[in-house]
């Protein structure tokens, strides 16, 4: 299957920091999902990115899909406790119809 | 609430046993996907299905697991003689295919023990 690598695979931040990661892949993607995951509990979708160069935000969280079509980023700004998790990049392609997935940026906020 | 569920939340058996979970999808979400995760990794898919078809499934599916989605609605993941290495958190997934958006939704997972 494809490989997506995510980095880095955890951050210890205070609390106000920001906070960047990112997926990287040697395929090219159609689409970029970010998702967190709680302890226990399934992955909550964050944003979805559709073309190459586009830059979304949600509240505090801004997505970037790299304009290769092989990377995207993720930024959080001025993180607070709950903010705490795994953060999962997910990748499609319309030739495989299906999701890859990164293995995870453990996120944690010292308050 | 009408987001993807799953039941049950959580299933303790003893090697050897058969197991079977439960999705139920969002109500106009023709594709709904299987996934396994373990520890430390992100969710890896298992299979598929576009509305009641099967359209997919990866090598990591053995002959032991099946699943069925009967009715283009609900779908089950059956685990048959469960072994140690079969526990994980199986997570099921849905979206709307065919209307330009990607957006893949996420239960809360089944976790599972086999001791």
């Amino acid at each position: 299957g494809q490989q997506l690598n995510q980095s880095p695979q955890s951050m210890f931040i205070q609390e106000g920091e920001d906070v960047s990661m990112n997926c990287t892949s040697s395929s090219i993607f159609n689409t970029w999902l970010w998702y967190k995951q709680d302890p226990g509990e399934g992955p909550v979708l964050l944003i979805a990115l559709y073309k190459a160069g586009e830059l979304t935000s949600n509240g505090r969280l801004t997505a970037q899909f790299g304009i290769t079509r092989k990377d995207s980023f993720l930024n959080i700004s001025a993180s607070i406790p709950s903010d705490v998790g795994i953060y999962f990049c997910a990748g499609h392609q319309y030739n495989f119809n299906k999701f890859y997935f990164g293995s995870g940026t453990k996120l944690n906020v010292k308050p | 609430d009408t987001g993807v569920s799953q039941n049950p939340r959580h299933k303790i058996t003893k090697r050897g046993q058969n197991v079977t979970f439960r999705c139920d999808p969002i109500s106009e979400h023709n594709r709904l996907y299987w996934y396994r995760q373990t520890l430390g990794q992100g969710p890896e898919f298992l299979t598929y299905f576009q509305n009641e078809a099967q359209l997919e499934k990866s090598r990591l599916l053995s002959d032991r697991f099946s699943a069925e989605r009967p009715k283009g609605s609900f779908s089950t993941l059956e685990i048959q003689r469960t072994e140690q290495g079969d526990s994980a958190m199986y997570l099921c997934a849905s979206r709307r295919w065919g209307q330009g958006a990607n957006e893949q939704f996420f239960g809360p997972g089944t976790r599972l023990t086999v001791l």
